[in-house]
């Protein structure tokens, strides 16, 4: 069945540094979503891309959707304290309903 | 205020009793479904209805049952809980399935269930 690979499993960063977070899929995904989760609370949507290659901005995060729609990353730049969260990316492929969760990315930021 | 509510948000039941977690969306939703969360596995999808009467298995639907009745509630039922099901489980909703770029998916807040 269709696997989502993220990595890494834990990131460490002060406060100001980038980070960024990859998933990568073992089938071309039809659509990928960004969720980020704070200790103790729900996950939250941040972003679905569908489009081959495309590139979108949410303030100081950027998200890209690879041209084989295989891999997707998310990037933060200066990192901030309120960054800190576990994000979770999620594919599907094909006209499957079911999404694929990756294992997700912890980001523990030091002030 | 557009949200998902789940009740009871805690639960410690005990082998073989039955149960039910309560799941509303104010948001005229029609996609609901509902998630476990395990450490080291992430999140997976148990079942999931596109409307009304329109229910289907996730990825891991053994032991659950569901029921969508009306459109903004979706419980989700454990006819006999086992310890293998203690988890922390999320239910979501989004105005179709079809996961447009200017759709977003709501997360209920969560139900912790522990089952002895």
């Amino acid at each position: 069945g269709q696997q989502v690979m993220q990595i890494p499993q834990y990131q460490h960063v002060q406060e100001g540094e980038d980070f960024t977070t990859y998933c990568n899929s073992s089938t071309t995904l039809s659509n990928i979503q960004w969720y980020k989760q704070r200790p103790g609370g729900h996950p939250v949507f941040l972003i679905q891309l569908v489009k081959s290659g495309e590139v979108k901005k949410q303030k100081r995060l950027t998200f890209q959707f690879g041209e084989a729609k295989k891999n997707s990353s998310l990037h933060i730049t200066a990192t901030q304290t309120t960054d800190v969260g576990t994000y979770f990316c999620a594919g599907r492929s094909g006209g499957s309903y079911i999404p694929t969760f990756g294992r997700g990315t912890s980001l523990i930021v030091h002030p | 205020e557009a949200q998902v509510t789940q009740n009871p948000r805690y639960l410690i039941t005990v082998t073989g009793k039955k149960l039910t977690v309560t799941c509303s969306q104010n948001m005229n939703h029609e996609y609901m479904s509902w998630y476990r969360q395990d450490p080291g596995l992430g999140l997976r999808q148990i079942y999931y209805s596109m409307n009304v009467e329109v229910t289907d298995k996730g990825d891991v639907p053994e032991g659950y049952k569901v029921s969508r009745k009306e459109k903004r509630n979706f419980p989700l039922i454990l006819e006999s809980p086992s310890p293998n099901q203690t988890s922390l489980y999320f239910c979501a909703s989004s105005l179709s399935d079809r996961f447009s770029s200017t759709d977003t998916q709501y997360f209920g807040p969560g139900t912790r269930l522990t089952v002895l």
